[in-house]
């Protein structure tokens, strides 16, 4: 089955320190991976995407992902984090089976102490 | 260039009455999707309109729920004789027309949400 796993429902970082936020998945073909981040009663902004290429993926706000084939994970990184990064931030893959359809991880509720 | 526009932002309706959430793309942009986010839980997909056609809606329940995206205006999700369960956050995206087929690699850009609210 065609899934997307964020493990963490919430991670706490001091403000400064790097953060990671988690994400797997499982789709059948090559995946095309997304990193969205949603702030208190906002839409949904992008930040990154893996399509190919370079595993490491450098986005918005100073955002990068690795895509790592072999664990099929997509972690979204920073090396140090503000207190502004503060959110939700979701994971999604393009379904293996459709040209359009996004398959979404549940979030992960970030927060950074200052 | 103006983003995805949704309104209204916020949509209280008793039960039994109608629902109509309006989303205008991004310009240029030509392919509209609709999510619905339940509190604490990722986006679901229910359909995917190009311009006056309906490419997917598998997403969507069979009843009291249709979509539309005219020639000319927002696209349009209809819910009839609302339930409690319906309360939720509906996110429209959009993304422009295709430029690699099969493999659409094109990033969706989400408007600010409707949440509607059923009393």
């Amino acid at each position: 089955a065609q899934s997307v796993a964020q493990p963490e429902d919430q991670v706490n970082v001091a403000e400064g320190n790097p953060l990671t936020v988690k994400c797997t998945y499982s789709v059948s073909g090559n995946p095309y991976l997304f990193w969205y981040v949603q702030y208190p009663n906002r839409g949904l902004q992008f930040l990154l995407k893996y399509i190919t290429g370079d595993n490491l993926v450098k986005g918005s706000y100073g955002f990068e992902a690795e895509f790592n084939k072999s664990q099929t994970s997509f972690h979204l990184k920073k090396p140090s984090a503000l207190v502004s990064d503060s959110a939700l931030y979701f994971c999604a893959v393009r379904d293996g089976r459709s040209n359009y359809q996004l398959i979404w991880g549940a979030g992960t509720k970030l927060i950074i102490k200052p | 260039n103006a983003g995805v526009m949704q309104n209204p932002r916020h949509l209280v309706r008793r039960r039994g009455q109608e629902a109509r959430l309006r989303c205008s793309p991004m310009k240029g942009h030509s392919h509209v999707y609709w999510y619905r986010q339940l509190p604490e839980e990722g986006l679901k997909f229910m359909v995917y309109l190009q311009k006056e056609n309906i490419i997917d809606e598998s997403g969507m329940p069979k009843e009291r729920f249709s979509a539309e995206f005219p020639k000319e205006g927002p696209s349009i999700l209809r819910i009839q004789q609302v339930v409690r369960g319906d309360s939720a956050a509906y996110f429209c995206a959009s993304s422009p027309p295709a430029r690699g087929v099969p493999l659409n690699t094109d990033t969706q850009y989400f408007g600010p949400g409707t949440r509607l609210t059923v009393l």
